[in-house]
């Protein structure tokens, strides 16, 4: 089984700011790795696939990066809305799995 | 366009099975290429995937709970169903279904608004 491991675990920000969102493999998933938006009492909402494609209707402020089996996903500008928490999920091989997730909050 | 919506009991006794469908609405089971998922999570925690299906009724589980997950589908009424048997208090969780992109190994672009089922006596 692939672990993915996301780091922070909780990121303080203000709005405005720039915010940087880390995912690790434990092995290579290629540019197989999804991001994930959830927020309270809502299902996740996919932002980026393959990496670094945007969904469909996503902002352009959220964009996605790989190297290796590092996998970054940027907030350009946090917005209110943005508040949220946000998953990894690899679909290299099966079982599909995601990371533990990064809660984006107030500062 | 295409929507998913859970249904199925919120309450469950240890020892029995879950059972929980998914309709699928604005579009057919049956095209698109798509595989359909159950995806829980436990509360406050992160998500866990069980398992897809497609509409031929191919399926894959996640080992850790293959033994106890059957996910079926019935393309005439446009829904694929849950079952996890042998419940137990840690399987108390909100359950998702979703549809993965584009076959059995990709993201969820699409996701229903998930049901809680509390396991307890």
């Amino acid at each position: 089984e692939i672990v993915m491991t996301q780091s922070p675990a909780t990121l303080s920000v203000s709005p405005g700011e720039r915010v940087t969102l880390s995912c690790r493999a434990s092995q290579s998933v290629s540019s197989n790795l999804a991001w994930y938006q959830q927020k309270p009492g809502q299902a996740p909402r996919l932002l980026i696939y393959g990496a670094s494609t945007r969904a469909t209707g996503i902002p352009a402020r959220f964009s996605g990066s790989v190297s290796g089996t590092e996998f970054t996903l940027t907030i350009s500008s946090l917005q209110s809305e943005d508040f949220a928490v946000y998953y990894c999920q690899q679909y290299e091989n099966r079982p599909l799995t995601f990371g533990g997730g990064t809660k984006v909050e107030i500062k | 366009q295409v929507q998913l919506q859970e249904s199925g009991p919120g309450l469950v006794k240890p020892s029995q099975t879950l059972s929980l469908t998914c309709t699928v609405s604005g579009g057919s089971i049956s095209s698109g290429g798509y595989y359909w998922s159950w995806i829980r999570q436990h509360p406050g925690k992160g998500l866990e995937w069980i398992g897809n299906i497609y509409y031929s009724g191919s399926t894959y589980y996640n080992p850790s709970l293959q033994s106890r997950v059957t996910i079926s589908v019935d393309t005439s009424k446009n829904q694929f169903s849950l079952k996890l048997n042998s419940v137990t208090a840690a399987d108390t969780a909100v359950f998702y279904c979703a549809r993965l992109r584009y076959n059995n190994l990709a993201d969820f672009d699409l996701w229903g608004r998930g049901t809680l089922v509390t396991v307890s006596s």
